[in-house]
């Protein structure tokens, strides 16, 4: 099946660096997104086609993969930055649209 | 500005009904694919639903299947989930999401509304 599995926390400090892994054998060979998600709030898009960062959002954020791995690096974390993420990928076929697991990053 | 506001969601008995709308506005509705997707209280986000631009394609995640009917009327900019025999964790805030891409292996959601909460309890 298609699963995509993400740790379930990171913490990290105020300017360092928080690096967020997704991993499903299905990514070999499709597109990863992120979204963020702050407390009560509806998701963003983050990061698309693995590392394509949508208008408004910060350069801080970047993304990379490989091979079955995608990782979405913050750097210099800010305490805005403290929100639950989650990976998603497409197929076509079901089930057509796939979510991580989610990773809690917490500002410390 | 892009928006997309949902309304719809309440309190309702295991086996009622539903419907979810989601009224666009700020883009060209009839030229995306758009999506319902979930969220239950403390959980991680699952897809619902999903119909292309001219309704020609839509598909159900296996957990709804059988049970809701997504459907858009594009003279209106407006997207529909009717929701029929309810259970319980069906429980969740749904949200309605733009698709953004081309071919399957890079469509994404841009653009998400505020979300509607739906509970199903006796």
């Amino acid at each position: 099946s298609h699963e995509l599995t993400q740790p379930p926390s990171v913490s990290v400090s105020p300017g360092q660096t928080a690096r967020i892994t997704c991993s499903g054998d299905a990514l070999a060979n499709r597109y990863t997104h992120w979204y963020q998600q702050k407390s009560g709030q509806a998701p963003v898009l983050v990061m698309y086609k693995d590392d394509e960062r949508p208008s408004g959002i910060p350069e801080r954020f970047s993304g990379s993969s490989s091979g079955t791995t995608v990782t979405l690096t913050i750097s210099g974390v800010q305490a805005e930055d403290e929100a639950d993420y989650y990976c998603q990928s497409a197929d076509n076929s079901a089930p057509y649209y796939v979510f991580g697991t989610g990773t809690k990053v917490t500002v410390l | 500005e892009v928006q997309l506001v949902e309304s719809g969601g309440g309190l309702v008995k295991p086996g009622g009904s539903l419907r979810l709308s989601c009224a666009a506005s700020g883009f060209t509705f009839s030229s995306y694919s758009m999506n319902w997707v979930r969220q239950a209280p403390g959980k991680g986000l699952e897809w619902v639903s999903s119909i292309s631009s001219s309704s020609s394609y839509i598909y159900y995640a296996d957990s709804v299947k059988g049970r809701f009917t997504i459907s858009r009327d594009n003279a209106k900019n407006s997207l529909y989930l009717q929701m029929n025999s309810l259970r319980a964790e069906d429980t969740a805030v749904y949200y309605c999401a733009r698709v953004r891409g081309g071919y399957y292996g890079e469509l994404s959601f841009d653009y998400w509304g505020q979300g509607t909460l739906v509970t199903v309890s006796s």
